[in-house]
């Protein structure tokens, strides 16, 4: 399978910093999505992103296909975006989602 | 548009009963995906359904089984239930077997006691 590291695991912010998650993964994908995984366990879309840059608001991604990293940019975090973020990863269509370990975000007031 | 719906979203079972998991996907999605989430293994490919075939299968014993319904509708199966098959179960919908963008539902919340 393809292994998708995420880093930092933990991470803690004041109001209002910014911050960048990274996502690495071993083998070339079609598919790449970030999510936030709210307090009740529910994935949110974020992006899907297998090439490029996206922005929607605050945040936004790049992916380096070439090179197999992603990277999701927080900016003036809030309270709100506390969770975890997980990347994810598919190779072809029909197979399986490879996730990563996820980066647990808290942002502090 | 509704989302991905899962029912019932809590479940307390004891060891060695069986369980059944319901997903409706995004309305006019047809491919169901199914996810076991725990905090030891983390997020884990259980089986992709499309037009009522199971098209891929993660690494999981034969207890963890599914279907899908004509109206794409799906069920995961749990039999012989067991302590560490405690986690959260999440369903995906996309469109079909050559879309990419998977939405996902709210999860159910399996405890085996």
């Amino acid at each position: 399978g393809i292994q998708v590291e995420q880093s930092p695991p933990d991470l803690i912010l004041q109001e209002g910093a910014n911050s960048t998650l990274r996502c690495n993964f071993s083998d070339s994908v079609n598919n790449l999505q970030w999510f936030h995984q709210n307090p009740w366990g529910q994935l949110i879309n974020l992006f899907y992103i297998p090439s490029g840059t996206k922005q929607n608001g605050r945040l936004s991604a790049t992916t380096v296909a070439t090179e197999r990293y992603s990277l999701l940019y927080i900016s003036s975090s809030q309270t709100t975006d506390s969770g975890v973020y997980f990347c994810a990863v598919e190779r072809g269509t029909g197979n399986q989602f490879y996730f990563g370990t996820g980066t647990s975000l808290t942002v502090i007031p | 548009k509704a989302g991905v719906t899962q029912t019932p979203r809590y479940l307390i079972k004891t060891r060695g009963q069986q369980v059944t998991l319901s997903c409706s996907p995004i309305s006019g999605h047809r491919s169901v995906s199914w996810y076991q989430q725990t905090p030891g293994q983390g997020l884990q490919f259980l089986f992709e359904y499309f037009s009522e075939t199971q098209r891929n299968k993660g690494n999981f014993p034969g207890r963890f089984s599914g279907r899908q319904f004509s109206n794409s509708r799906s069920e995961m199966n749990v039999s012989t239930l067991e302590l560490g098959d405690s986690a959260l179960y999440l369903c995906a919908s996309k469109g079909n077997h050559l879309s990419y963008e998977q939405y996902f539902g709210p999860g159910t919340r399996l405890t085996v006691t």
